[in-house]
């Protein structure tokens, strides 16, 4: 039962242009959420996070917009650069007493075109 | 400052090995997570550790994986009798409380043979 789901295995986009990047959730306990960017042979490096108490969190060119409701949060990334190019991942975590483990999506392999 | 850092970068071992891995997270975080990432896979939490409270080792897969945290800093995961399908991409990260962004550190590869 995959709790977090990034639907689309990659995406390529132009450079300038703006990158989006889905994910959506199954557990309404989730009630924290980040994105990650992954090179390969290196760790997932935290990009930005939202709490769900908001429905947007802005960061320089990265944005996340959460929907509650649809239990579906994005990324978006603008204007895309192709220093962009990495694999991201969704996670997100249920805060309780215990810790926040996360839960990661599958990955999107974005590709920014020069 | 330093990030996580992870021992060995990689390691090759035989069916039946033991193996340690090795994780120093950021200084100051209190919490401290292992995960793995096996080929074609994505991140899988295997156990956590806040401060000095018993660790969280609700994803450890099989008994033949450990943890430990000494002093509340280091920590090493152990897998005895190694098995083919614990070859993966190991994962330490920190965070500065037990809420908040995880920082990982760039992992272990692990390929039993």
């Amino acid at each position: 039962d995959q709790q977090v789901k990034q639907n689309s295995p990659s995406l390529s986009v132009q450079e300038g242009r703006i990158s989006i990047l889905n994910c959506d959730y199954t557990n309404s306990m989730f009630d924290y959420f980040l994105w990650y960017k992954k090179y390969p042979a290196e760790g997932p490096t935290f990009l930005i996070s939202i709490s769900s108490i908001k429905d947007k969190n802005e960061d320089g060119r990265f944005t996340v917009f959460l929907n509650k409701s649809a239990k579906h949060l994005s990324l978006h990334i603008v204007p895309s650069q192709p220093g962009d190019s990495a694999v991201y991942f969704c996670a997100a975590s249920a805060v309780r007493n215990a810790g926040n483990m996360l839960t990661f999506g599958g990955g999107t392999r974005l590709m920014v075109k020069p | 400052g330093a990030g996580v850092s992870q021992s060995p970068s990689n390691k090759v071992t035989e069916k039946g090995k033991d193996v340690e891995l090795r994780c120093d997270p950021i200084s100051g975080h209190t919490a401290l997570y292992w995960y793995r990432q096996s080929l074609g896979q994505g991140l899988e939490f295997l156990i956590y550790f806040q401060g000095n409270s018993a660790p969280d080792k609700s994803g450890l897969p099989s008994d033949r994986f450990s943890a430990e945290r000494t002093g509340g800093s280091v920590s090493t995961l152990t897998i005895q009798r190694t098995q083919q399908e614990d070859s993966a991409v190991y994962l330490c990260a920190s965070s500065l409380l037990s809420t908040g962004a995880q920082y990982f550190g760039p992992g272990t590869r692990l390929l039993v043979l």
